[in-house]
């Protein structure tokens, strides 16, 4: 079966950097996918990874390791506005398998 | 990036009616998703919308249940029909980048109740 798997939920403090780890199985691998969604809000993309290693964007970072099935979202600097549910998504390889498989989602709650 | 709208935002409904929620994009697309999200959950892929042929639904969701349109390349209808208060939940739609990691972009999404 497919499955992807995130913690339900962090905390953190403003200023600190955190990870939110993603493990996925899936059919097939065409690129893996961090989105934010605010509470009320719709999900907003934020990074793509298809090959190995670290894609940084700002204060953002993204890692991913295909022969492990894993990647981490890296969050520095944070701020009270990182307060969020940050979904991992992997995309299948072919036909009907291109579609986006989606985690639950960690909700990230960022203290002063 | 692709501008969506959605209407309406936000609606209460009652046991057994039916209602159309709309999609515009501001430009053309191949394929349009309809997702469902329900409180406290990720998102649910209900089916995709292609211009001029029939939507391909998700497994556990049917036509009859959830009827699509796709009239042009910048619009799309989902009607939830016959609803029941399992139904409620946020309806999104959402359409593919044209490049690089082909990501997908959503709408405000449609907040349904049903009573």
């Amino acid at each position: 079966g497919q499955n992807i798997d995130q913690p339900t939920e962090m905390t953190a403090t403003e200023g600190a950097i955190v990870q939110i780890n993603c493990t996925y199985q899936t059919s097939g691998f065409n690129g893996l996918f961090w989105y934010q969604q605010h509470a009320g809000e719709a999900p907003t993309f934020l990074s793509y990874n298809v090959l190995d290693g670290l894609e940084e964007k700002g204060r953002f970072s993204s890692f991913l390791s295909r022969s492990k099935g894993y990647s981490y979202l890296l969050l520095k600097e944070l701020q009270m506005k990182d307060s969020a549910s940050y979904l991992c998504a992997v995309r299948g390889n072919a036909g009907n398998n291109r579609k986006l498989i989606w985690g639950l989602g960690t909700s990230l709650a960022v203290n002063p | 990036s692709a501008v969506i709208s959605q209407k309406p935002s936000r609606d209460i409904c009652q046991r057994g009616t039916s209602l159309t929620i709309q999609c515009q994009v501001d430009s053309q697309v191949t394929m349009m998703f309809w997702y469902r999200q329900q409180p406290g959950q990720s998102l649910t892929l209900i089916a995709t919308a292609n211009q001029g042929s029939e939507a391909t639904y998700e497994s556990g969701f049917v036509i009859d249940k959830f009827p699509i349109s796709r009239p042009n390349l910048t619009f799309s209808t989902l009607t939830v029909s016959n609803m029941s208060p399992e139904d409620s939940s946020i309806y999104l739609c959402s359409v593919k980048s044209r490049g690089g990691s082909y990501e997908q972009y959503f709408g405000p999404g449609t907040r349904l109740t049903v009573t």
